[in-house]
């Protein structure tokens, strides 16, 4: 049983929202916390766009901004772009007596 | 700025041993955990390992299982990774990272194993 489930696809028309759930699964509540958020277009290197659920480095776009509920975390993409177009994967990481770090399976974004 | 430049990939026969190296620029390296992530063709990023800024202090994924060891220099400003018994199913690009959050990433170097 993965860690972290992601939705293996998403689409939208330019403008439109769209929204990527990661679900930490029931097994491992509480040992996963703090949810990051990577995008990663085809041949390029991954590239961070939210920390900590909701937290946006310096540089990235407004237009996106995560959440949480309960045990599933969300990306959230407003006015989606052409360039918009990407692998997007949740990333946690679990402390204690070693330190492990897991991904989503990646959610790809098409851009209609 | 932050620059991540890693390099050693290549094709190599199923068995051997590589080493991949990441030079950093533009932070302070001595005081950042590394990281290695992969992502095998048509496969999603995969969390490799992390060394903390104190060299002696690492952590694997389960999957690595004794073949893969991390490593840095800081006196060189540079992250290794050392990985023996290749196998094919280790095709991948490889991908080294800096900070807690996995703050910056390099471009990544290709390691080919042939059977």
């Amino acid at each position: 049983q993965s860690a972290l489930t992601q939705p293996a696809s998403v689409s939208g028309s330019p403008g439109q929202t769209v929204t990527i759930s990661c679900t930490v699964a029931s097994s491992y509540i509480g040992h996963y916390n703090l949810v990051s958020w990577f995008q990663q277009h085809p041949g390029k290197a991954p590239k961070l766009l939210i920390f900590a659920f909701d937290s946006r480095p310096s540089g990235v776009s407004r237009r996106f901004s995560g959440s949480k509920s309960d045990n599933t975390a969300s990306l959230t993409i407003s006015g989606l772009q052409a360039e918009d177009e990407a692998d997007y994967f949740c990333s946690s990481y679990a402390t204690g007596p070693t330190l492990n770090y897991v991904f989503g399976g990646g959610t790809r974004v098409t851009v209609l | 700025q932050v620059q991540l430049v890693e390099s050693g990939g290549g094709v190599v026969q199923s068995g051997r041993s590589l080493r991949l190296s990441c030079a950093a620029a533009g932070f302070t390296f001595s005081s950042s955990p590394m990281h290695w992530v992969r992502r095998a063709p048509g496969k999603g990023l995969e969390w490799v390992a992390i060394i903390l800024s104190d060299e002696n202090i690492t952590y694997y994924a389960e999957f690595v299982k004794g073949r893969f060891t991390i490593s840095r220099d800081n006196s060189k400003n540079t992250l290794y990774l050392d990985i023996s018994s290749l196998r094919p199913d280790d095709t991948s690009f490889y991908y080294c990272s800096s900070g807690t959050q996995l703050d910056y990433w390099g471009q990544g170097t290709l390691v080919t194993v042939s059977s």
